[in-house]
């Protein structure tokens, strides 16, 4: 079975400030990831995505992720947070006909 | 525009009301999905349809009943609701359902049960 942990509940971060949002996947095979984000009273928007390939992925809004097969990290990166990014991000796994979620981590950004 | 639609975007209702979700996709997509989001738990799955067929029931009470009438449209049909299944409902949509492939997903519907 397929799951995603998301290890920090709240991350705290000063404007422009980098920020790195941690995400672990278990799995015995190939697996598909996704970083979403959902803006307070929104529906899930779609970040980045692996799925093969070079193991760096760019997303909208300036955000990366990198894809470690031997640490099974999904991990969301920042180099430069505003305050137009405090949201909820979630990790995110396909398995067959679905996609299971982590329970996500909340961005907070200080001024 | 997120290319999917849900309505009503709010609804209260009583323990003993029936009441519908419904979600439209502007997407083309073939599989559509229905999630219930809780305060401090991790999104839920409830339902998959891919070409109108149901794939998936996550051992969701019997409460909820989803329709899906063609593959643009989606509905939750609600009945005899406890006041623990105030959430927001998110509908989704994507190409198929199958590994390759991301969702996306509407605003929402908040419900609150009374």
């Amino acid at each position: 079975a397929q799951s995603v942990t998301q290890l920090d509940s709240q991350v705290p971060v000063f404007e422009e400030a980098p920020v790195e949002l941690r995400c672990n996947y278990s799995s015995s095979v190939s697996v598909y990831l996704f970083w979403y984000v959902q803006y307070p009273n929104q529906g899930l928007q779609l970040l980045l995505k692996y799925l093969s390939g070079s193991t760096l992925v760019k997303g909208i809004n300036g955000f990366e992720a990198e894809f470690n097969k031997s640490q099974t990290s999904f991990h969301l990166r920042k180099p430069s947070v505003h305050i137009s990014d405090t949201a909820e991000y979630f990790c995110a796994v396909s398995r067959d006909d679905k996609i299971i979620f982590g329970k996500g981590t909340r961005l907070h950004i200080l001024p | 525009e997120t290319g999917v639609t849900q309505t009503p975007r709010h609804l209260v209702m009583g323990m003993t009301n029936k009441k519908s979700l419904k979600c439209e996709q502007h997407l083309g997509h073939n599989a559509m999905y229905w999630y219930k989001q809780s305060a401090k738990k991790p999104l839920e799955l409830m339902f998959v349809y891919n070409f109108k067929e149901q794939t998936e029931n996550n051992s969701v009470p019997s409460r909820f009943s989803p329709e899906c009438p063609n593959s643009s449209h989606l509905f939750l049909h609600l009945h005899t609701l406890q006041p623990e299944d105030s959430a927001l409902y998110l509908c989704a949509s994507s190409p198929l359902a199958n590994r390759n492939t991301e969702a996306f997903f509407g605003q929402g519907t908040r419900l609150t049960v009374v």
